[in-house]
């Protein structure tokens, strides 16, 4: 599988700061994910993105699928410190080969927030 | 509330050990997947399968082997254990209907080899 880049590596914000981190493949995905673990947990999806140029939000996130379909992004507006997580976007080719379901990761986004 | 349930959150083994990471899920999905999570580097897929009997190789296969004896629950085996495999290690299962909607993971297991 391909290990996809993704910035920054941590984030260090005040509370009520907005936040921004992005994704980028060399190759295409038909399907982004972006998922937050806590400390302890295994990671939980946040938003998922199937169309190229879809801008989709979630509460205080929100998260786009590229045009190219090779990035996404994901901005969180309004931090709290109940935020504070790894971050980690996935690509997804799709059916027609069983390869196809599994899930490409970014190596993932710390951000802390301090109250 | 669907679930994927890791036998152990926390295993200390001592180096060459066999070692078994037990994953279930109730959720009836076809896929099941085993990562290994390591500081700086992100998920890395082990091994996956896409129904009973069935496995591939993910990414980093070495040292590991997987059985699925039944649709419900995904073995993740080391062999022979080493110090370099001390990690997170976190299970996931999702349905091909289900495409799109990503994967849905245990908490973890977090092994050391000493």
């Amino acid at each position: 599988g391909q290990q996809l880049n993704q910035s920054p590596q941590s984030m260090f914000i005040q509370e009520g700061e907005d936040v921004s981190m992005n994704c980028t493949s060399s190759s295409i995905f038909n399907t982004w994910l972006w998922y937050k673990q806590e400390p302890g947990e295994g990671p939980v999806l946040l938003i998922a993105l199937y169309k190229a140029g879809e801008l989709t939000s979630n509460g205080r996130l929100t998260a786009q699928f590229g045009i190219t379909r090779k990035d996404s992004f994901l901005n969180i507006s309004a931090s709290i410190p109940s935020d504070v997580g790894i971050y980690f976007c996935a690509g997804q080719l799709g059916p027609g080969m069983h390869s196809g379901y599994a899930l490409n990761f970014g190596k993932g986004t710390s951000l802390l927030v301090t109250p | 509330d669907v679930k994927v349930t890791q036998s152990s959150r926390y295993l200390v083994k001592r180096t060459g050990e066999k070692v078994f990471l037990e994953c279930v899920q109730d959720m009836d999905h076809e896929n099941m997947f085993w990562y290994r999570q390591d500081p700086g580097l992100g998920l890395r897929l082990i091994y996956f399968s896409y129904d009973v009997k069935m496995k591939e190789k993910g990414d980093i296969p070495e040292g590991y082997s997987v059985s699925r004896e039944k649709k419900e629950r995904f073995s993740l085996i080391l062999e022979s254990a080493s110090t370099n495999q001390t990690s997170m290690y976190l299970c996931a299962s999702s349905s091909p209907q289900g495409f799109g909607y990503g994967y849905t993971f245990g908490s973890g297991t977090r092994l050391t080899v000493v």
